[in-house]
């Protein structure tokens, strides 16, 4: 199983464009996160899904829309990129039920210029 | 969620037992503590998971205490691929709105030779 797949891996936009974040996972994963991580800090959760076509807003979701019409993809898009969501993004999934714990993938290391 | 309290940062020496303590005085009954690690750059590992016995992996262990208001991570024997960020992170195991994860500032551990 390859888990959780993230693309790209690295970009630079300029202002005002958008772009989206690729996420695929293999597990089966009801569950799928996406989270951004600013330098030096913790992880916040943007968006997240409870399974193929639910999706709901996390802590930070302004300038952000996702989309789950399969189990295993679900993409982050950026509308009219802003220097502010220069960041890291990291994708997960999980089950829901057992240990519950998240899988991570590599993460998207996005400059917004 | 219950909210944690973890040192900022701490050192250990490579072969020694790294002891990762964290504040959980709010938690409550049906929580758990869960802990993760994020090595350098990359997506969050989790590594164990306990609601008040002690817990023992591959990895570490986990000691809760008796009162659960606080815990504590072991290494066993550090070694310098352990050096990471290390997160422990108090919540309801499994929900049906999604397992997610609010993460603190963690504590960053750094192995010394």
């Amino acid at each position: 199983n390859a888990g959780v797949t993230q693309t790209p891996k690295f970009r630079i936009l300029k202002i005002g464009q958008s772009m989206t974040l690729q996420c695929t996972q293999d597990m089966n994963h009801n569950y799928m996160y996406w989270y951004r991580q600013d330098p030096g800090m913790g992880l916040k959760l943007i968006y997240y899904s409870v399974g193929a076509g639910i999706t709901d807003k996390g802590e930070v979701p302004n300038g952000y829309n996702v989309s789950r019409s399969t189990t295993e993809d679900f993409p982050l898009r950026l509308e009219l990129a802003a220097p502010s969501q220069t960041s890291v993004y990291f994708c997960a999934s999980s089950y829901p039920a057992g240990a519950g714990e998240l899988f991570f993938g590599e993460g998207s290391r996005l400059t917004v210029l | 969620d219950a909210k944690t309290t973890q040192p900022t940062s701490m050192d250990c020496a490579e072969g020694r037992a790294a002891n990762l303590p964290c504040n959980h005085s709010t938690i409550s009954g049906n929580e758990y503590v869960y802990w993760y690690r994020q090595i350098h750059s990359q997506g969050p590992q989790y590594i164990i998971h306990g609601l008040k016995n002690n817990e023992t992996n591959e990895m570490a262990s986990l000691i809760i205490t008796e009162d659960r208001k606080s815990s504590t991570l072991i290494l066993p024997h550090a070694t310098l691929r352990d050096t990471a960020v290390y997160y422990c992170i108090v919540r309801v195991k499994v929900q049906a709105a999604g397992n997610k994860l609010t993460f603190g500032g963690g504590t960053r551990v750094l192995v010394k030779p």
